[in-house]
């Protein structure tokens, strides 16, 4: 385990299809974060759990948006109905808990709704 | 809403040169205020960082200068190399959840 996975690292999809995109943290984690980047921009934050549970979830994440973290381990984010806005980069990072974790991330989910 | 304003939007410094960027915060509550380096296709990796009861932290060419009453904070790296090149975020958070990013200062070190 050498880091944070996620999967596909790449997807385009027509608008008003879903996606689910996949992260996998470093085993030892029990707090992952999902981020969203657009070009040019830094990374917004949309959720963060702490184990299984779900504990923050910006106003960035609409309706559409859902994300869970089953048994603690690996999340999924999933986008229903999906929008030409929602193309951006989708970044997951995971952490120890504590206030001094160093959060490490993945190399993204490229989404591209045409 | 932009917690966090970061400057320049890019910057162009001659190897060996010394790299200044700098961030402004908003939230008295944020107490973890990290740097990360992006290179193009890969996701953030920190860099450094720190917190506010200190006013600098050097790890071997990077410094970050941390003003509380002004609330800003800046990363200046030294004898900067073209691998360097890269785009650096600033980020402030509580804690190390709901980080707030800055726009990112693209960086271009010349030979």
């Amino acid at each position: 385990d050498t880091g944070v996975s996620q999967d596909p690292r790449h997807k385009i999809t027509k608008r008003g299809q879903n996606v689910t995109f996949r992260c996998d943290p470093i085993s030892e984690h029990n707090r992952l974060y999902w981020y969203r980047q657009t070009l040019g921009q830094g990374p917004e934050f949309l959720t963060y759990f702490q184990n299984e549970a779900q504990l923050e979830k910006s106003r960035l994440l609409s309706d559409r948006f859902s994300a869970e973290r089953p048994k603690g381990s690996f999340s999924t984010l999933e986008i229903q109905r999906t929008e030409q806005g929602d193309s951006a980069m989708y970044l997951c990072a995971s952490s120890l808990m504590g206030a001094r974790a160093e959060a490490f991330f993945g190399q993204g989910t490229r989404l591209t709704v045409v | 809403q932009q917690q966090v304003k970061q400057s320049p939007q890019s910057l162009i410094v001659q190897k060996g040169g010394i790299s200044i960027i700098n961030c402004a915060y908003e939230n008295t509550a944020f107490d973890y205020f990290p740097w990360y380096q992006q290179f193009p296709g890969k996701g953030p990796a920190l860099l450094i960082a720190i917190r506010p009861d200190v006013s600098e932290k050097k790890e071997g060419r990077f410094t970050i200068s941390f003003n509380k009453s002004a609330k800003q904070f800046s990363l200046h790296i030294m004898d900067s190399q073209p691998g360097d090149s890269a785009t650096y975020f600033c980020a402030a958070s509580k804690g190390n959840n709901d980080m707030r990013f800055g726009a990112g200062t693209r960086l271009t070190v010349k030979p």
